[in-house]
């Protein structure tokens, strides 16, 4: 079964430091979104991101968070000066559409900052 | 206001049994998508059950059924058979039609008892 593929599983940073996620969305498929889960609590949206652009990002998505599909596989996720507070399980996900009652979500990744 | 409530944080249940998670919704769109997800202690979100808003009848996957109440904006998961491996967090969510992003639930945790 196609999956979403997220690397590295765990993530280990210094505070300032800039961060990048990576993920591989399923192959067919159009709309690729990231997640976050900051421990013990809901999971919660950042961006979704279709036709090389965003297309509906949350307040959370500051000046400090970029995404990027850089070749035709990968899509990622760069934090630029990591906080502590962004200490967090970041989820990829991907679906044919928006509409796609099909989102797939990748293992995760979990960043520490320390 | 909380778009999507889940007022049981945690929830026990003997192996065998049925069980239900409760979800009420809160959006003034006609047009919706619900789900529910499943997340075991390694963390990866596991897609379970979708119901559209203008579907018809309740959505059913396997020993998963969703207990769709419109008038009422609920979307309660039943989980028949109850096994150890249920075990888990469940997060419902909801897509708005207007919209790209899941917006989730607190989560329920569910603990199988042998």
């Amino acid at each position: 079964e196609p999956e979403v593929t997220q690397t590295p599983s765990h993530q280990v940073t210094q505070m300032g430091q800039e961060v990048i996620l990576r993920c591989v969305p399923i192959s067919n498929h159009l709309y690729f979104y990231w997640y976050r889960q900051i421990l013990g609590q809901k999971v919660e949206f950042l961006v979704s991101f279709y036709n090389n652009e965003i297309s509906e990002k949350s307040e959370i998505f500051d000046d400090q968070f970029s995404v990027e599909r850089p070749d035709g596989s990968n899509f990622t996720l760069k934090i630029r000066s990591t906080k502590l507070e962004d200490s967090a399980m970041y989820f990829c996900a991907s679906s044919v559409t928006p509409r796609d009652q099909g989102y797939t979500f990748g293992s995760g990744t979990r960043l520490t900052v320390v | 206001a909380q778009k999507i409530t889940q007022t049981q944080p945690g929830m026990f249940v003997q192996e065998k049994e049925a069980v239900t998670l409760d979800c009420t919704y809160d959006t003034s769109d006609p047009s919706y998508g619900l789900f529910w997800y499943k997340q075991p202690s390694s963390g990866e979100m596991i897609f379970l059950i979708y119901q559209g808003s203008y579907d018809q009848q309740n959505a059913t996957e396997g020993r998963y059924s969703l207990n769709f109440q419109k008038a009422r904006k609920s979307a309660n998961l039943v989980i028949s058979a109850s096994q150890l491996g249920d075990s888990a967090m469940y997060f419902c969510a909801m897509r708005e039609g207007g919209s790209e992003k899941l917006v989730f639930g607190k989560g329920t945790k569910l603990t199988v008892n042998p």
